[in-house]
């Protein structure tokens, strides 16, 4: 079975400072991938970043990377130069591929001018 | 390329009636799933069919839901007999296996409240 944990329920940062948001993944399948997402509060569910767990780089979309440590079991993202808009919940979730997602309980972040 | 669409948006029903949602995926999209997600939750994986064969079930849904996506475009999720601790947001997400990392792409849901 899998896992997302994030155990910060709620986060602050400044306009223009950069912040961690962390996830943290149990996992039995070898072969398996990240992602983030936003849900600002109109709803929706946008899809920020994807990590492939054989990829060796950290992947990066624009503002947003993923630091991901695959011993330690972590994926967590990176937002910098934080926005006003950047505001919402955001989800980690892991996925054997295809078959199942399973996404974490999410972190809600406010951005504070 | 108009994105997954979801109808309706929001449903209120009374206890013990029947209730049906759509959803249209990406038309390319030949993999679509369907979650629920109750208030300051993350989503619940329900269902997911790949074209138009179901493949995987949670145990979360029980005999009172069911799915189709008859000709592997739309889907349909039913719930019969609805009862209050039904009332969440009904999210439907498709993916393609093109994609590198099968990525979702979600609709805006459906909320249902059970009164």
């Amino acid at each position: 079975a899998q896992k997302i944990t994030q155990t910060q329920p709620g986060m602050f940062v400044q306009e223009k400072e950069a912040v961690t948001l962390d996830c943290t993944y149990d996992t039995s399948d070898q072969s398996y991938g990240l992602f983030w997402y936003k849900q600002p509060s109109s709803g929706e569910m946008i899809f920020l970043i994807y990590q492939g767990s054989y990829d060796e780089q950290n992947a990066t979309e624009g503002r947003y990377s993923l630091n991901f440590q695959k011993a330690r079991k972590s994926a967590n993202l990176v937002i910098s130069a934080s926005q006003l808009g950047d505001s919402a919940m955001y989800f980690c979730a892991i996925t054997n591929y295809g078959q199942n997602f399973v996404f974490g309980p999410g972190t809600r972040l406010s951005v504070l001018p | 390329d108009t994105g997954v669409s979801q109808d309706p948006r929001h449903k209120i029903t009374k206890r013990g009636q029947n209730v049906t949602f759509r959803c249209d995926p990406i038309s390319e999209h030949n993999r679509l799933y369907w979650y629920r997600q109750t208030l300051g939750q993350g989503p619940e994986f329900l269902t997911y069919f790949q074209n138009e064969a179901q493949l995987e079930k949670s145990r979360l849904l029980s005999d009172r839901f069911s799915a189709e996506r008859p000709k592997g475009s739309f889907s349909t999720l039913e719930i019969q007999r609805t009862e209050q601790g039904d009332s969440a947001m009904y999210l439907c997400a498709s993916s393609s296996l093109l994609g590198e990392g099968y990525e979702q792409y979600f609709g805006p849901g459906t909320r249902l409240t059970v009164t």
